[in-house]
């Protein structure tokens, strides 16, 4: 199975600050035949359900505001915050799908400083 | 708008078995991928079951395989999962989460709609 490694576990950042979260993977995630990296974003807000950020490693999702990018190849990814509003209080996973079993970051706490 | 209602949560005792339904709405259920997702208190995210479109290809992870069985009714827009054997480690909530179904192959394999989750609690 591959092993993603989220860090930090937890991270307070002031308010218009920037944000950065890394995700490493046991095994590269960047599929030869497509050069696509299969790494996945998400934000689960207190009391919901996750959502969808990022995907492709880089590519965000319809409707994701601008501040939020992914970057990365191979087995090291980051997700940055360019300027924390307190609405982005939550807990954020990676996760591969290069292959199955899909497997998830543990998670990182983000914080108003 | 997409949503993904789940049910048949609730508390079981070790050993007992539970059937968790999904009901889809707002988008061509039958044009997408579908997965289970669980939560243990206070974790990360799992992903458990998968199941393609015609449900022809199932997959599981190690900790449900053998007791878990995901499926799927296209005519009512539904997906299932049944759980049998059930442990505490089973505990969390489950969400019911859809594959994107725009990526070339046999699907994307990220998730870009979820449901709000069901509980279960398995305990004695």
């Amino acid at each position: 199975d591959i092993v993603m490694t989220q860090s930090p576990d937890s991270l307070a950042v002031s308010l218009g600050e920037r944000a950065a979260i890394d995700c490493k993977s046991s095994q590269s995630l960047l599929y030869p035949s497509d050069s696509k990296n299969y790494l996945a974003w998400y934000q689960q807000k207190p009391g919901q359900s996750p959502k969808l950020l990022i995907y492709w490693a880089s590519t965000r999702e319809s409707g994701v505001p601008d501040r939020f990018s992914g970057s990365g190849s191979g087995t090291h990814f980051t997700l940055t915050i360019s300027s924390l509003q307190p609405e982005d209080v939550a807990i954020y996973f990676c996760q591969q799908y290069y292959t199955i079993p899909l497997t998830f970051g543990q998670g990182t706490r983000l914080a108003i400083k | 708008e997409v949503q993904l209602v789940e049910s048949g949560g609730g508390l079981v005792h070790p050993g007992e078995s539970l059937r968790l339904s999904c009901a889809g709405s707002g988008f061509t259920f039958g044009s997408n991928n579908m997965n289970w997702v669980r939560q243990a208190p206070g974790k990360g995210l799992e992903w458990i079951s998968f199941i393609d479109r015609g449900s022809v290809t199932t997959y599981y992870a190690d900790s449900v395989r053998g007791r878990f069985s995901i499926s799927r009714d296209n005519t009512k827009n539904s997906l299932y999962l049944q759980m049998n054997s059930l442990g505490a480690d089973d505990s969390g909530i489950y969400y019911c989460v859809r594959d994107p179904g725009y990526c070339s192959g046999d699907g994307c394999y990220f998730f870009d709609s979820w449901g709000q989750g069901v509980q279960v609690t398995v305990s004695s």
